[in-house]
């Protein structure tokens, strides 16, 4: 099982960058990495994905090393707004096994002024 | 605005009620999903429909019954639910693709209260 460890939680400044790691030891070959953040009674939404190496979109960075077996979600100059849980998910859309749709526990990201 | 609509927004129920959520898609997506989310507590994923056909149900009670009649729609139909039923109930969609690099997109969730 790609199974996720990630902090609990996190706190930060308004201004500052953010890195939260996840790490994810029994990543398989076929396996993408993606991000999610959930505010309170909402659903989650997606940030970014990769696959190895670095991919930048315009609301945050993902760093993935040569062995895939974890990942930093890199968040610049935060806001309050940013205030949120952030889920780390591997695996599959839908690749024929419910593992690859398990979202762990999360970080709670909490920005102060 | 997710492209991910479900209904209703919030519903409280009582122990033999019978009531149903509702999940539409416009994004073209041909699988959907539901997961129940509990306070404090993980994304529980309950079922999958891929091509509107049923591929997962990680042990449901039968007390919740998911339909698909087409790969827009999504029902969960709901009947004798208990107290620690109560839980934001959530839908998303995906494309289905070999390489699995289909991100979730999710609804904002119905949040459910069983009295």
């Amino acid at each position: 099982l790609a199974k996720t460890t990630q902090p609990i939680s996190m706190d930060s400044y308004e201004g500052q960058e953010v890195n939260i790691t996840c790490s994810h030891n029994n990543i398989a070959t076929n396996d993408y990495i993606t991000w999610y953040q959930q505010f309170p009674s909402q659903g989650p939404r997606f940030i970014i994905q990769g696959y190895k190496t670095k991919v930048t979109n315009e609301v945050a960075s993902l760093f993935i090393p040569a062995d895939r077996k974890s990942s930093t979600l890199s968040l610049p100059r935060v806001s309050l707004s940013d205030t949120a849980v952030y889920y780390c998910l591997v695996g599959a859309s839908y690749g024929g096994a419910t593992n690859k749709l398990i979202f762990g526990t999360g970080t709670l990201l909490a920005v102060q002024p | 605005e997710t492209g991910v609509t479900q209904t209703p927004r919030h519903l409280v129920m009582g122990m033999t009620n019978k009531k149903s959520l509702k999940c539409e898609q416009h994004l073209g997506h041909n699988a959907m999903y539901w997961y129940k989310q509990s306070a404090k507590k993980p994304l529980e994923l309950m079922f999958v429909y891929s091509l509107e056909e049923r591929v997962e149900n990680n042990s449901v009670p039968s007390r919740f019954s998911p339909e698909c009649p087409n790969s827009s729609h999504l029902f969960l139909h709901l009947h004798t639910l208990q107290p620690e039923d109560s839980a934001l109930y959530l839908c998303a969609s995906s494309h289905l693709t070999g390489g699995g690099n289909s991100p979730l997109h999710f609804g904002n969730g119905t949040r459910l209260t069983v009295t």
